[in-house]
């Protein structure tokens, strides 16, 4: 089975300064997906990056980009110029890539809570 | 907004009751994943339908219930509540169970067993 770690809890970062938060996981799988996703306050569920395993270019959006080592098992989350705005829970996720008849369910990790200090 | 609606938004019940959550996927998507988030174990996957058929189960409880509809809106069936089923419950649809890479969240169903 695939398991998603965070190992930070919690984390803070001054505004328009970058934060880098950390995201392992485990999977004999060799092609799959992986997903950062921004839980605010309002509780909805807001992707914002994806990486597909078989790209060895690192996915950007805007100001988030992504970290993603293959071989370690890493794929961690940089937010460059952090606004008031990002401060959230962060979650890691994986995706299989083929399922055949099974699932594409996300496992996620435990979370990563991102506060803004003006 | 993703596109995908869930009703109650909040749902206070006692123990031992049954609730039934209710979830419309975005227009044209067929798969629809249930979801339960709670403090102890994090986000954790429940089950998926796809075409009202089941798909696949994960760390459902067998109290625990859904099914898809020829509409395909999903409901989630929770019986003899336990303070323990408190928790945010999302549903997320996407277009089909294969080739597609992105799930949309609906906003939750709060509930609360007391």
């Amino acid at each position: 089975a695939q398991t998603v770690t965070q190992s930070q809890p919690e984390m803070s970062v001054q505004e328009a300064e970058t934060v880098t938060l950390s995201c392992t996981y485990d999977t004999s799988e060799s092609d799959y997906y992986l997903f950062w996703y921004k839980q605010p306050p309002s509780r909805q569920m807001i992707l914002v990056i994806r990486q597909e395993a078989y790209k060895q270019q690192n996915a950007t959006e805007n100001r988030f980009s992504v970290n993603f080592q293959k071989a370690a098992k890493s794929f961690s989350l940089k937010i460059s110029d952090s606004q008031l705005g990002d401060a959230a829970m962060y979650f890691c996720a994986y995706r299989r890539m083929y399922s055949g008849a099974g699932s594409y369910q996300l496992t996620f990790g435990k979370g990563t809570k991102l506060s803004v200090i003006p | 907004d993703s596109g995908v609606t869930q009703t109650p938004k909040h749902l206070i019940t006692a123990t031992g009751q049954r609730v039934t959550l209710r979830c419309s996927p975005r227009s044209g998507d067929l798969s629809v994943y249930w979801y339960q988030q709670s403090l102890d174990q994090g986000l954790q996957f429940l089950i998926q339908y796809y075409n009202g058929e089941e798909r696949a189960k994960g760390n459902i409880l067998e109290r625990f219930s859904a099914q898809q509809f020829p509409d395909l809106h999903s409901e989630l069936n929770l019986s003899s509540l336990e303070l323990g089923d408190s928790a945010l419950y999302f549903c997320a649809s996407s277009v089909a169970a294969q080739d597609t890479y992105e799930q949309y969240f609906g906003p939750g169903t709060r509930l609360t067993v007391t």
